[in-house]
């Protein structure tokens, strides 16, 4: 069974710019999560999707949205870069149903640089 | 809100020395937790879990147990490799208005020398 993709693995981005990143999970899984992981400030959770809908938002600026699409593909995008968006930026899909006890099945991220 | 407490690192042992990171939590439901480490240029790899009290996750000589009474689910291992030098993630999953969230502690570096 494929793991969790993510694409790009490495981006370099200048400040004012836009990114869009891109995931696509297990198959079978429905739940697509966002993280944000820097050293400062650890693992820190963006958003998650269900079902093509938002199911759950951390607390980032609205530069940061993101979208699923049919098949639970996932992208990601952030507006106008500042330089405190340099990050690995890690996907995670589960089931989505079926309790709690689901892990989180993660991508070896994209490491997004801002000059 | 919920929230994960693991102890900060780094924490530098000798292969084959005896390793513990502790893990606290709070949470308002009844979470499932989680142990996650994470290998340099990769994504987190679950390494054990746990879902109601009492229960004891293993996996790879690592252990960790459901502590209800006390909140924690410390994460040890008898005898550390040199192969366990990683970034450690205690976490919980719990019901949220939304579906469930997977709130993860800060993480703990291990460096194991040989």
């Amino acid at each position: 069974k494929a793991g969790v993709t993510q694409t790009p693995r490495y981006l370099i981005k200048t400040r004012g710019q836009q990114v869009t990143l891109s995931c696509s999970p297990i198959s079978g899984h429905r739940s697509v999560s966002w993280y944000q992981q820097t050293p400062g400030q650890g693992l820190q959770f963006l958003f998650e999707y269900f079902s093509e809908t938002q199911r759950n938002k951390g607390n980032f600026p609205g530069r940061f949205s993101g979208r699923q699409f049919s098949n639970s593909r996932s992208e990601m995008n952030v507006s106008t870069l500042e330089l405190g968006d340099s990050a690995l930026y890690l996907c995670a899909s589960s089931p989505g149903t079926g309790g709690n006890n689901q892990p989180q099945h993660f991508g070896d991220g994209t490491r997004l640089s801002i000059l | 809100g919920d929230s994960v407490t693991q102890m900060e690192g780094p924490v530098t042992l000798s292969e084959e020395a005896f390793l513990t990171i502790n893990c606290t939590y709070t949470a308002t439901g009844y979470p499932s937790l989680f142990w996650y480490v994470q290998y340099p240029g990769e994504g987190l790899q679950l390494l054990l879990k746990a879902t109601k009290a009492d229960d004891k996750g293993s996996n790879k000589g690592f252990e960790a147990t459901y502590r209800k009474e006390t909140t924690s689910f410390h994460l040890e291992k008898g005898s550390v490799q040199v192969s366990d030098s990683a970034v450690y993630f205690c976490a919980l999953s719990d019901r949220d208005t939304g579906g469930f969230k997977t709130i993860f502690g800060a993480g703990t570096r291990l460096f194991v020398k040989a």
